[in-house]
């Protein structure tokens, strides 16, 4: 099991670029997590879906993020126009029924310059 | 809504010692789950130790276990015989079991520093 598979590691871009994060879960897993972690509000959950839809997602801080999760194999969160203030580390968890907890991937370091 | 609170931002211990970290959390629900999280500098999120709030045992993996107080709503996580390797961040988690694929709630952290 390669674990839940984060892509990229690090990302830098330039201020009103867009950038997409992507996320491979686990197989078999039915629950995929997004969530930002930052020194000033720790770890935040952006969104989260089951079997593929989208149950909440009133952690996205503004309409210039989006999520999908077009299949159990693969989600996106895409941030448009990026701003300084979205540079973060992004996370991704993905669970199964949800007693044994989530596994995290290694997480995207995004800088938005 | 659930939250969970970690008062002790840092922590140190000297190796070899045992070491506790303390979490409460809020919450009107009577099934849910519990987790310690370890965060390295890699930045990894590395599951500890986790608690189902039916079962009265405290949980227990190696080094690491825990005191689990229902009534207090109180979650700490022991460390014992502590390693240099076990420098870093730690987040007690909350996690609903009455609705299913439910979101994991975090606290702030505590930052653990081992001495050598």
């Amino acid at each position: 099991d390669a674990g839940v598979i984060q892509s990229p590691r690090h990302e830098v871009t330039e201020m009103g670029q867009e950038v997409t994060l992507r996320c491979k879960p686990i197989s078999g897993h039915n629950s995929l997590f997004w969530y930002r972690q930052t020194m000033m509000r720790g770890l935040e959950l952006l969104i989260y879906f089951n079997n593929n839809v989208p149950i909440d997602d009133s952690g996205m801080p503004e309409d210039r993020f989006s999520a999908k999760m077009p299949n159990a194999s693969f989600s996106t969160l895409k941030i448009q126009p990026s701003e300084p203030r979205d540079s973060a580390v992004y996370f991704c968890a993905s669970s199964f029924r949800g007693a044994r907890g989530y596994t995290f991937g290694s997480g995207t370091r995004l800088t938005v310059v | 809504a659930q939250t969970v609170t970690q008062s002790q931002p840092e922590m140190s211990v000297q190796e070899a010692e045992t070491v506790t970290l303390s979490c409460t959390y809020d919450t009107s629900e009577s099934d849910y789950y519990l987790f310690w999280y370890k965060q390295p500098p890699s930045r990894q999120m590395i599951l500890v130790i986790r608690q189902e709030a039916y079962k009265q045992q405290n949980a227990t993996e190696n080094r690491f276990s825990v005191n689990f107080q229902k009534a207090a709503k109180s979650f700490s996580l022991k460390i014992s015989d502590s390693q240099l390797g076990d420098a870093a961040m730690y987040f007690c988690a909350y996690r609903s079991a009455e609705t299913s694929g439910s979101r994991l709630t975090f606290g702030e952290g505590t930052q653990l520093t081992v001495n050598p």
